[in-house]
């Protein structure tokens, strides 16, 4: 089946270090999202990426980083720099350019816990 | 990007019609109006998108007034499993990416 894959689900790091979620897509999408979501809040745009090797900062990039490197894979890193990374981070695909179906597809999450 | 804008939170009966109003005053000529839902702690799900048309699918029905101001997501028989947060959004569909923010939405509960 065709989807897109987040791991883990739930992910436990020591407050200083460095982690990557991981996000893989089989739709064969052109672009990819990551998303920030906070209890009882909606989702805030972290990175997107139109196309392979290229990706754009979204409205909270900072303390984090992202790769493009192939169109299936989007991973992205939570740095030490990022103040408070305990969250629920989303990934999401969707078609590209001239069709009228570019609906999201979203990944179930991971939950990531700094302690 | 045009902002939407939901109450924060409402009840419907089991089996009953759930109408979930969305306001987008500012949307531009070829913004689409999208639904989407989150169940608790999944990835939110597509439902349905909209132009000016009203629009229906196995899953809901979108209402679009004639001034593209506002819009009406129903759900004919709501469920239990309907309870969700439910987010309206406006985008380009056919410029394919589009920095898209989600609010925080609705928060539908189905009461048995």
């Amino acid at each position: 089946d065709g989807g897109i894959t987040q791991s883990p689900k739930y992910l436990f790091r020591k407050e200083g270090q460095n982690v990557t979620l991981s996000c893989e897509q089989n739709l064969n999408h052109d672009a990819m999202y990551w998303y920030r979501q906070d209890p009882g809040q909606g989702l805030r745009l972290i990175y997107y990426s139109q196309i392979v090797n290229d990706f754009q900062k979204g409205d909270i990039a900072e303390g984090y980083s992202v790769s493009r490197e192939k169109k299936e894979s989007f991973p992205l890193t939570v740095t030490s720099a990022q103040k408070n990374p305990t969250a629920f981070y989303l990934c999401a695909s969707s078609r590209g350019t001239g069709t009228e179906r570019t609906e999201a597809f979203f990944g179930q999450g991971t939950r990531l816990t700094v302690v | 990007d045009a902002k939407t804008t939901q109450p924060p939170s409402m009840d419907c009966a089991e089996g009953r019609a759930a109408n979930l109003p969305c306001n987008h005053s500012t949307i531009s000529g070829n913004e689409y109006v999208y639904w989407y839902r989150q169940i608790h702690s999944q990835g939110p799900q597509y439902i349905i998108h909209g132009l000016k048309n009203n629009e229906t699918n196995e899953m809901a029905s979108l209402i679009i007034t004639e001034d593209r101001k506002s819009s009406t997501l129903i759900l004919p028989h709501a469920t239990l499993r309907d309870t969700a947060v439910y987010y309206c959004i406006v985008k380009i569909s056919l410029a394919g990416y589009q920095k898209v923010t989600f609010g925080t939405g609705t928060k539908l509960q189905v009461i048995p």
